[in-house]
């Protein structure tokens, strides 16, 4: 079983282009969460999502930032109109669909991450 | 909201010496509490979490928590390191105002093991 899938490992983009970063979660999981890791810190919860559904997204930025997990194909997130702060590294992970258990407890399962320098 | 404080953002070890490795967490519930392990250029690595029972936890790798309430600590040991487990550790909380699995992360601690 194939672990979470990220891609592009690495993206430079100069300011004001477009980031596009993608991932695949672990097969049989429905549900996707993107972190951002700044230089010298934690990871930052970013975004939670199910299939075709943003379910949290208070720690997404008001602008320039939106993400997606359609029905089929992998979870997008999207950075508009890129500036240097933005130049971290972006995590996503997966977990499985819960069903009776508390999901606070779920196992999230970590892809190696987006490094995103912008110049 | 809930929080996550790690002590000591580098540690350094010697080869075989004990690992010691303090985390305390705010939480007005009982927490789910988890470590996370990340190895240069890679992503996060489940050791070990706790969610109910046992308040000692054994993980991956020869690693162990303990869930101390009173204290609010889940503070992560191993009783020998070694060189391979030279990375960065993250100690991180369920949100229990969220829905699904929402983590709070410590600032990491960067593990540095000397022969």
């Amino acid at each position: 079983n194939a672990g979470v899938m990220q891609n592009p490992r690495h993206l430079v983009r100069r300011r004001g282009q477009e980031a596009r970063l993608r991932c695949s979660p672990m097969k049989g999981h429905s549900h996707v969460y993107w972190y951002r890791q700044l230089p010298e810190e934690g990871l930052k919860f970013m975004v939670y999502l199910q299939k075709e559904n943003i379910i949290d997204e208070s720690g997404m930025p008001k602008e320039r930032f939106s993400a997606e997990f359609p029905k089929e194909g992998p979870s997008i997130l999207r950075i508009q109109q890129v500036v240097r702060g933005d130049s971290a590294a972006y995590f996503c992970a997966s977990s499985p669909t819960t069903g009776l258990a508390e999901p606070r407890t779920d196992t999230q399962y970590f892809g190696p991450g987006t490094r995103l320098t912008v110049l | 909201a809930q929080s996550v404080t790690q002590l000591g953002s580098h540690v350094s070890v010697s080869e075989g010496a004990l690992v010691l490795l303090r985390c305390n967490y705010s939480s007005s519930v009982p927490p789910y509490l988890f470590w996370y392990v990340q190895y240069p250029n890679q992503g996060l690595q489940l050791l070990l979490k706790y969610t109910t029972g046992a308040t000692l936890v054994k993980g991956i790798n020869g690693f162990e928590a303990e869930f101390k309430k009173s204290e609010t600590s889940f503070h992560l040991t191993k009783p020998s390191a070694h060189m391979s487990d030279a990375a960065e550790y993250f100690c991180a909380v369920s949100d229990i105002k969220a829905a699904g699995n929402k983590l709070t992360f410590g600032g990491g601690t960067r593990v540095l093991v000397k022969p």
